[in-house]
């Protein structure tokens, strides 16, 4: 069956990177697209950034920009999010999930992780 | 960047009633538009895709439908499982954008 499963919880200071990996399996990896979306805490969900794994064609939304990366290892079937110049607003729980690989493509994001949360303190 | 309106934020409804959620564009986005439910603690679960498509294993209890701008969220016989938050996503163009969600209460 199609599996998601995240990294563990992280706690980070201020200004420093977050590395959250997501390991897909249960499916051919090359044949969908991944997504990540994250939740401040009681807050709703926010998009973040996608990838086509075949081709390694990535988006990010604007205000992310320069602080996102999202790389896969195709032989591991690993897909990661790095967030830099982390900040308290930056508190979320960050979810991977299994999304279309074309954007003209309807498939919705229709596997997700069990999230990681990710606490930015001083 | 595509603004998603969602209404109402919040909503007390009970077993068996009618419920619509709504969600607004803010230009053409086509039939890209997504519903999932989000239980708490929990990971958002697609419901429909396409405006209108319902996703496999989801009881038929729920539908979408789209008039230009406008899409809705429709559950027919409210069931105890289905109190939860919903949000709306428009797949059409990138940041694809969230709505801000509806809390259905009892």
């Amino acid at each position: 069956q199609v599996k998601l499963v995240q990294s563990g919880g992280e706690v980070k200071k201020p200004g420093a990177s977050v590395k959250v990996s997501c390991k897909a399996s249960g499916y051919t990896f090359t044949d969908y697209g991944l997504s990540w979306v994250r939740q401040a805490p009681g807050q709703g969900l926010e998009w973040m950034a996608w990838m086509n794994p075949d081709n390694g064609h990535t988006k990010y939304a604007e205000k992310f920009q320069g602080r996102v990366t999202m790389t896969t290892d195709t032989s591991t079937n690993i897909t990661y999010m790095e967030l830099r110049s982390l900040r308290s607003g930056d508190t979320a729980i960050y979810y991977c999930a299994r999304d279309r690989l074309y954007d003209w493509n309807f498939h919705p994001a229709d596997f997700w992780g069990q999230g990681t949360l990710v606490t930015v303190s001083s | 960047d595509i603004q998603m309106t969602q209404s109402p934020s919040s909503l007390s409804a009970s077993v068996g009633d009618r419920v619509t959620v709504t969600c607004r564009a803010s230009q053409s986005i086509s039939s890209y538009l997504n519903w999932y439910q989000q239980k708490p603690g929990k990971a958002p679960r697609v419901l429909i895709y396409g405006a209108s498509s319902l996703r496999g294993a989801v009881p038929s209890r729920f539908s979408g439908s789209e008039s230009g701008t406008h899409f809705t969220l429709t559950i027919s016989s409210l069931q105890p499982e289905d109190f939860a938050t919903y949000y709306c996503q428009q797949t059409y163009s990138s940041p694809y954008t969230f709505g801000q969600g509806t809390r259905l209460e009892i």
